[in-house]
């Protein structure tokens, strides 16, 4: 019940092109979804997130769709960039004791633009 | 910006040695978490570290896993007798509060022979 639910595992995408990439995940105690952007060798950066009383929100080329009754949000690149090829991964956050959030992470998706 | 950093990129270790991961969290934060990657596998939580003790624990984190934060700037994963299963990339965690983001560091790559 813990667990984030991502696809596609691979995406190509070509520039200019709109990758979508989608999670579900089934536990409404999650209160918190952030996605990652992860290029090789380094570790996951926070590219942006959304609360569960937000339907959409968007920062720069990246949107983020939520649906809470459906379980599942995605995320929106536009007009996507070489530069954007990287394996991105959408998290779900749970409260914890004194405060600390969990991540679970979805599965990654690596997304490729061509030129 | 501030940024986790993480020593070292890569250890090798044999099978059955200890080995303490490094990490210099965010320095005004308070929240600390250690998190693994299997090679092109998802990234998995070990554990969450508050106020000098650890908030949660995964299944994964057993008796030969321990965290510390032994001054004000060190954050540390200890593994008392690796396995090769062990092998993975670990990744630090900090955030400022609960509610604010987990920012990474770039990680460990532990190989283990």
């Amino acid at each position: 019940q813990q667990q984030v639910k991502q696809s596609p595992q691979s995406l190509i995408v070509q520039k200019g092109g709109i990758p979508i990439i989608n999670c579900a995940y089934e536990n409404t105690a999650f209160d918190y979804f952030p996605w990652y952007q992860q290029f090789p060798g380094k570790g996951p950066a926070l590219l942006i997130a959304i609360r569960p009383d937000v339907s959409e929100k968007k920062e720069g080329r990246f949107t983020i769709s939520f649906n809470k009754s459906a379980k599942q949000f995605s995320l929106h690149i536009m007009d996507s960039q070489p530069g954007d090829s990287a394996t991105y991964f959408c998290a779900a956050s749970i409260s914890l004791i004194q405060g600390a959030q969990k991540l679970v992470f979805g599965q990654g998706t690596r997304l490729t633009i061509n030129p | 910006e501030p940024e986790v950093t993480q020593t070292p990129s890569h250890q090798v270790t044999q099978m059955g040695q200890e080995v303490i991961l490094r990490c210099v969290p965010i320095s005004n934060h308070l929240y600390f978490y250690w998190y693994r990657q299997i090679l092109g596998q998802k990234v998995e939580f070990l554990v969450s570290f508050y106020n000098n003790e650890i908030s949660e624990k995964s299944e994964i984190f057993d008796d030969q896993f321990s965290v510390e934060r032994p001054d004000g700037s060190n954050f540390t994963l200890k593994i008392r007798s690796t396995k090769l299963e062990d092998s993975a990339m670990y990744f630090c965690a900090s955030s400022l509060t609960a509610n604010q983001p987990q920012h990474f560091g770039d990680g460990t790559r532990l190989s283990i022979l």
